[in-house]
């Protein structure tokens, strides 16, 4: 059982390369997530989708976009990397029913990606 | 407006102590979940427990116990007897069944267990 997996787990970039995360789920969820984590900070939701060929901004997308052209995979692309983007960034997915039936439901998350820009 | 609220930034305790993390939370739905996520110092995010808005019962697992409080939007955890293998960061999130789409999270509270 997979889950969420996440490539790569390391990255280091140099300031104006570009490179995509990826993000792929096997449990047929329908939404998936992108989270980035400052060090020691929270999660702040870059971008989400909510089932394939929808996507949606979160709280941060400035610098990065997303596609969902399946329902198994949601890569994260940055573009012109900055310093600022130096974070760890974790996918998440979930199967979103709402309501009573939704008491099952949780978020499952990737292992993580450490991505520097120098 | 912040959704989850979790006004503990950093907590130390001694090995053996109890101690208890909050988190606040806002919505105006009348169904939501709330979770609570470990991440401890390798940086994978554990799940924890999901309490579902119309189930108020507390709970309890081995030397964790969650506090519900619909009264005062609350949903509290406490360890027992704290051990070094606590110490990790604890984010608090809500989920709302009926309007919608995001996960939101707290802050998180870094909790150190002292040997």
């Amino acid at each position: 059982n997979a889950g969420v997996t996440q490539t790569p787990k390391f990255r280091i970039l140099k300031i104006g390369q570009s490179m995509t995360l990826q993000c792929t789920q096997d449990m047929n969820h329908n939404y998936m997530y992108w989270y980035r984590q400052d060090p020691g900070m929270g999660l702040k939701l870059i971008y989400y989708s909510v089932g394939a060929g929808i996507t949606d901004k979160g709280e941060v997308p400035n610098g990065y976009n997303v596609s969902r052209s399946t329902t198994e995979d949601f890569p994260l692309r940055l573009e012109l990397a900055a310093p600022s983007q130096t974070s760890v960034y974790f996918c998440a997915s979930r199967q979103r029913t709402g309501g009573r039936i939704g008491a099952l439901e949780k978020l499952f998350f990737g292992s993580g990606t450490q991505l520097s820009v120098l | 407006a912040q959704k989850v609220t979790q006004a503990q930034t950093e907590i130390s305790v001694v090995e053996k102590e109890d101690v208890t993390l909050d988190c606040v939370y806002e919505t105006r739905d009348t169904t939501y979940y709330l979770f609570w996520y470990k991440q401890p110092p390798s940086g994978e995010l554990v799940f924890l427990i999901r309490r579902n808005s119309f189930d108020e019962q507390n709970e309890i697992s081995g030397r964790y116990s969650w506090n519900f409080q619909k009264s005062t939007s609350s949903f509290n955890f406490t360890i027992t007897a704290s051990q070094v293998v606590d110490s990790a960061v604890y984010f608090c999130a809500l989920s709302e069944a009926n309007t919608g789409n995001q996960f939101y999270f707290g802050t998180g509270t870094s909790l150190t267990v002292i040997p």
